[in-house]
Parts: structure tokens; C-alpha cells; sequence
């Protein structure tokens, strides 16, 4: 497997479900990202793991619940979701440098989440 | 706060035309990023433009970063319905690795 996987690529759930939706990334990328892209919205930045320490929550409820166990893994766990999160979540992996600069995002293809 | 406005949203034209897209902020970027989505995949980069006024061409494409480094455009000579897709703009601001996403430009090429 190259670059960054996905799993699974569609998901449909209930409110009262619980699941998680995972990321891969191959590339030896020591960040991490989130995020949620609606139709019609910009993409949306929900959390971000640098050398595995969370770094950003930009404002998620907490029915999303991440984890980062290592630095080429990341998991989204949901929870009582509701039907506007209905949208495409979106992982992505980049190396960050400590001067700052091009931060080059790679993406996975997504998982389609649609909340019943 | 940061605002990357992308025009124009949708965009749906023949086969062998012209288009541009543009993203515009009132914001100076340290760099500017071009990804295509395509349906049922993630974004993919196309390209970074750093200085002020560079302008970088891939095949069909062209792609400008303005002289303030708070705009750009991407510039695309006879379209091809492979060129169909969701077209993002992505700013990075200051030193701080921060992304600004455009809303995005969907591109539909008809044969």
C-alpha cells in the first residue's frame, strides 16, 4: 500500500450507533489531519496529531472522538452522531517542518458518512 | 480571520474551451496550493506557488500566484472531460504550517 489509505470508504449509521473510521499513511509523515468536507463548504480542519500529540480540535463536539496511537495511524470514533454530519471525513498526513514553510497535505480518498 | 474566496463555485462547459478560476483574499499568503478532487477520491496537489507574480505551467494548466501574494488564478486551455473535478485553492498562512481552504470550483467538462 502507498500513501494514504482510508477504511472504510462508506459508512451509513444510525444515531444511536458507535463506530470508527480509520487512516493509514505510508509515507512517513510525522502529522496528521481530520477533516470533514460538506457540499458547497470549504473544508473543514476538525483535529490535528503532530509526533502523535494532539495539537488542534478546532471547536468538534465531542461525538467525535479522536485517536492517534501512532504516527502513521489515526482513528475517528464516533457517537450519537446526528444527520448533519452526514458529509465526507477526510484524512490527510504531511511533514511538518520545525521552520514552518510548504506544508504539502497528502489525502486519503475519504469515507462517505451518511447519519440515519 | 483568514478568507479564501474561490470563484466561481460551478463552472460546466464544452469540450475545448477556455477557463479560469480565481481565489481571492485579503490575506498575503506565504504560499498558494491548486488540488483536483476528483468524484469519490481525495485531493490531489497540483501545484505551489511561492513568490509574488510566479507563474507555473502543467500541460494545459497555468497557474498564477498574484504580485501581493493574496491571490491567484488557475488557467486551463481546452478542457478535456479528464479536466472534470472539484478544484481547490489552499493558502498557507505566516510561518505557522496554517491551511486556508477556498470553498471550491466544480468543474464539469461535457464531450
Amino acid at each position: 500500500e502507498t500513501g494514504v489509505t482510508q477504511t472504510p470508504r462508506h459508512l451509513v449509521m444510525g444515531m444511536t450507533n458507535k463506530k470508527s473510521l480509520k487512516c493509514e499513511q505510508h509515507l512517513g509523515h510525522n502529522a496528521m489531519y481530520w477533516y470533514k468536507q460538506s457540499a458547497k463548504k470549504p473544508l473543514e480542519l476538525m483535529f490535528v496529531y503532530n509526533f502523535k500529540e494532539q495539537t488542534e480540535n478546532n471547536s468538534v463536539p465531542s461525538r467525535f472522538s479522536p485517536e492517534c496511537p501512532n504516527s502513521s495511524h489515526l482513528f475517528l470514533h464516533l457517537h450519537t452522531l446526528q444527520p448533519e454530519d452526514s458529509a465526507l471525513y477526510l484524512c490527510a498526513s504531511s511533514q511538518v517542518l520545525a521552520s514552518g514553510g510548504s506544508n504539502t497535505q497528502y489525502f486519503g480518498p475519504g469515507t462517505r458518512l451518511t447519519v440515519l | 480571520t483568514q478568507l479564501l474566496e474561490q470563484s466561481p463555485q460551478f463552472l460546466s462547459i464544452q469540450e475545448g474551451e477556455n477557463l479560469t478560476v480565481y481565489c481571492n483574499s485579503s490575506s498575503v499568503f506565504s504560499s498558494l496550493q491548486w488540488y483536483r478532487q476528483e468524484p469519490g477520491e481525495g485531493p490531489v496537489l497540483l501545484v505551489t506557488v511561492v513568490t509574488g507574480g510566479e507563474v507555473k505551467k502543467l500541460k494545459r494548466l497555468t497557474f498564477q500566484f498574484g504580485d501581493a501574494r493574496k491571490d491567484s488564478s488557475l488557467h486551463i486551455t481546452a478542457a478535456q472531460p479528464g479536466d472534470t473535478g472539484l478544484y481547490l485553492c489552499v493558502g498557507l498562512w505566516g510561518n505557522t504550517g496554517k491551511l486556508i481552504f477556498g470553498q471550491g470550483t466544480t468543474l464539469q467538462v461535457k464531450p
